[in-house]
């Protein structure tokens, strides 16, 4: 069984702050990692994608992917009220279907 | 940027009657489609994966004749709710995945609200 694990939260940070969410899956061959956000009622859309040990950074947002540890992880710095939402993790592991954490509801407080 | 439009965005209909949900990729091939279900405060959970010209493969649980999938082109792709139930209530997106992986990755359709009265 291929597993997405994330922590449900909620997590509230204070505005401003750094914003830090976790997942880990449990397929040591995958390859590819990607976050998502998703307002209540809509579609995800994609925030970061990554595909190599390390950190990618665009703008506000950092990806860190440490595959030993079969870890992934969202830094969102200087968190907006814009930014509260529900945050999947997906990974596409072998088969090539895009899986889905149980996702983390953040909330940022002004 | 690529784009999949979904329609419709919600549905009512009654128990026991039929809904057909579409994905057409605007502005790029989908080799393959797939269809996600998502219930109030849950993740996203996959139904099954369609590739254009061949029969889809549905996941464990998922009642291939009840959920009838279509990909007859590169562009469209459509979701059947056949006799449906108040329990098929849910949230149903479309996700795309173009030819060319590294340039259009997923992308998700808007989604669609259904409700069974």
């Amino acid at each position: 069984q291929k597993e997405v694990e994330q922590n449900s939260g909620p997590l509230s940070v204070p505005e401003g702050a750094i914003a830090s969410l976790n997942c880990t899956y449990s397929d040591r061959g995958s390859q590819s990692f990607f976050w998502y956000r998703q307002y209540s009622g809509k579609s995800p859309e994609l925030i970061m994608s990554i595909y190599s040990n390390g950190d990618k950074e665009d703008g506000r947002f950092t990806a860190q992917l440490n595959k030993a540890s079969q870890y992934v992880s969202l830094l969102i710095r200087d968190s907006q009220p814009s930014d509260s939402a529900t945050y999947l993790c997906a990974v596409i592991f072998g088969n090539e279907k895009l899986t889905f954490g149980t996702g983390t509801r953040l909330t940022i407080i002004p | 940027g690529a784009v999949v439009s979904q329609h419709p965005s919600w549905v009512i209909c009654k128990s026991g009657t039929s809904v057909k949900i579409e994905c057409r990729s605007l502005d790029f091939q989908a080799t393959t489609m797939f269809w996600y279900r998502q219930f109030p405060k849950q993740s996203l959970m996959l139904m099954a994966t369609s590739n254009e010209g061949s029969k889809a493969t549905y996941e464990q649980g998922v009642e291939k004749d009840k959920f009838l999938i279509n990909h007859a082109s590169l562009t469209l792709s459509t979701l059947t709710v056949t006799s449906a139930h108040p329990e098929d209530s849910s949230f149903y997106i479309c996700s795309a995945r173009a030819r060319d992986r590294t340039l259009y990755g997923y992308t998700f359709g808007s989604g669609t609200r259904l409700t069974v009265v």
